[in-house]
């Protein structure tokens, strides 16, 4: 089993609509959980990053994250044709008291906002 | 304020030969992190390094890499001998500390011809 699940897509949605994105994850010890927005042939950029279990809301984006089950998820409101791109999860069990210390992150989903 | 930058961003090989890939942090960031992305793949972690010492480099291939982060200048990650297998994209991201945001570059596309 992969340390970390994502369903690659690809994902298609009209514009406006409500996007659903999901990681599922095995080791416990992860604490630090984010997502990264990846446009193509560019570096990925932090989007949402939450400690622990719980919400958390940033405009039209709202990060999961429930421990109990090992899921995290990503909500993005109002689509728009920009939010088009690669979305990954990465987590980390922020050893070395750090979370940003060795991210494992999914194998990114495919998401595109149709105008 | 500058990006991470990372230089080249494409660049090609003969097998066999050498490579080696620039990592040029932000103002302020002391801490580095490679990861390399291979085809159809997430993000994989290689090495942790802060200046002038290695603190992680569990996911670095037992030969052949190799990663420094001098006093000055850039971070370098240095592929010997390079084969087909290492065509990917290599990342690094770069900060302040290990709990503000890293912030990645653009990427280096190894390409191994």
């Amino acid at each position: 089993q992969k340390e970390v699940e994502q369903d690659p897509g690809p994902l298609s949605v009209p514009e406006g609509a409500i996007v659903s994105l999901n990681c599922t994850y095995s080791n416990s010890a992860f604490q630090y959980f984010m997502w990264y927005r990846q446009y193509s042939r560019k570096g990925p950029e932090l989007l949402m990053y939450t400690y622990s279990s719980g919400n958390k809301e940033d405009g039209r984006f709202t990060a999961q994250v429930d421990k109990s089950s090992k899921y995290i998820s990503l909500f993005i409101r109002d689509s728009q044709p920009s939010d088009s791109a690669t979305y990954l999860c990465a987590m980390s069990a922020g050893s070395r008291g750090g979370s940003n210390y060795k991210l494992t992150f999914g194998k990114g989903t495919l998401l595109t906002v149709n105008p | 304020n500058a990006g991470v930058m990372q230089n080249p961003r494409h660049l090609v090989r003969r097998r066999g030969q050498e490579a080696r890939l620039r990592c040029s942090p932000m103002k302020g960031h002391s801490h580095v992190y490679w990861y390399r992305q291979l085809p159809e793949e997430g993000l994989k972690f290689m090495v942790y390094l802060q200046k002038e010492n290695i603190i992680d480099e569990s996911g670095m291939p037992k030969e052949r890499f190799s990663a420094e982060f001098p006093k000055e200048g850039p971070s370098i990650l240095r592929i010997q001998q390079v084969v087909r297998g290492d065509s990917a994209a290599y990342f690094c991201a770069t900060s302040a500390s290990v709990n503000t945001e890293a912030f990645f570059g653009q990427g280096t596309r190894l390409t191994v011809v």
